[in-house]
């Protein structure tokens, strides 16, 4: 089967840096995304990793270890509109589709 | 603008109602997915289509009914649900069904009274 695990909530503070870990079991793992959700609104693709290492795109990195099936999203600078839900996404080639974690509610506080 | 649009957006519907969801993608995409999200619960995959054939039924129970007329839209048929269908169904596109980048659209929430 399938799973993913990741934090259920993050509390930090404006202009922080927080990181949202993400194991996963998965046969036939190609790759991990990230997407964020605010409240009401529809998820956002953020970033992928397919290769191990870290992957920067503005504020957000994101970083895979294929051998430790782990992989993290990485907030820097936190500003009080990061404040909603992250899922992270195993792609699977064999089914072809993506596994989506439980999502992990970050809070940011002034 | 994420390319993906939904109607309707919001949806209040009796057991015993019929009614359907439509998705539409502007992106040129070739696959499409429905998936529902409780509250407080992750997304879960529905269905998929790639070039408008069903490549994945997830289980679904039969008072859902998917149709994909062509690569741009999407519907999710209504007929007969519970309570416990109340949720947020969203429609998502990707450029293939190997495509790690999934884009959503703002999703319908569902209310079955």
């Amino acid at each position: 089967g399938q799973s993913l695990e990741q934090p259920s909530e993050v509390t930090a503070v404006e202009g922080a840096i927080v990181q949202i870990n993400c194991t996963y079991q998965t046969s036939g793992f190609y790759g991990l995304s990230w997407y964020q959700q605010h409240d009401g609104g529809a998820p956002t693709f953020l970033s992928y990793n397919a290769l191990d290492g870290l992957e920067e795109t503005g504020r957000f990195s994101s970083f895979l270890s294929r051998s430790d099936s782990y992989g993290y999203l990485l907030l820097q600078e936190l500003q009080m509109k990061d404040s909603a839900s992250y899922f992270c996404a195993a792609y699977n080639t064999n089914a072809g589709k993506s596994t989506f974690g439980d999502g992990t509610t970050l809070t940011v506080k002034p | 603008e994420t390319g993906v649009t939904q109607t309707p957006r919001h949806l209040v519907m009796g057991m015993t109602n019929k009614k359907s969801l439509k998705c539409e993608q502007h992106l040129g995409h070739n696959a499409m997915y429905w998936y529902k999200q409780s509250a407080k619960k992750p997304l879960e995959l529905m269905f998929v289509y790639n070039f408008k054939e069903q490549t994945e039924n997830n289980s679904v129970p039969s008072r859902f009914s998917p149709e994909c007329p062509n690569s741009s839209h999407l519907f999710l048929h209504l007929h007969t649900l519970q309570p416990e269908d109340s949720a947020l169904y969203l429609c998502a596109s990707s450029s293939r069904t190997d495509s790690y980048e999934q884009y959503f659209g703002p999703g319908t929430r569902l209310t079955v009274t």
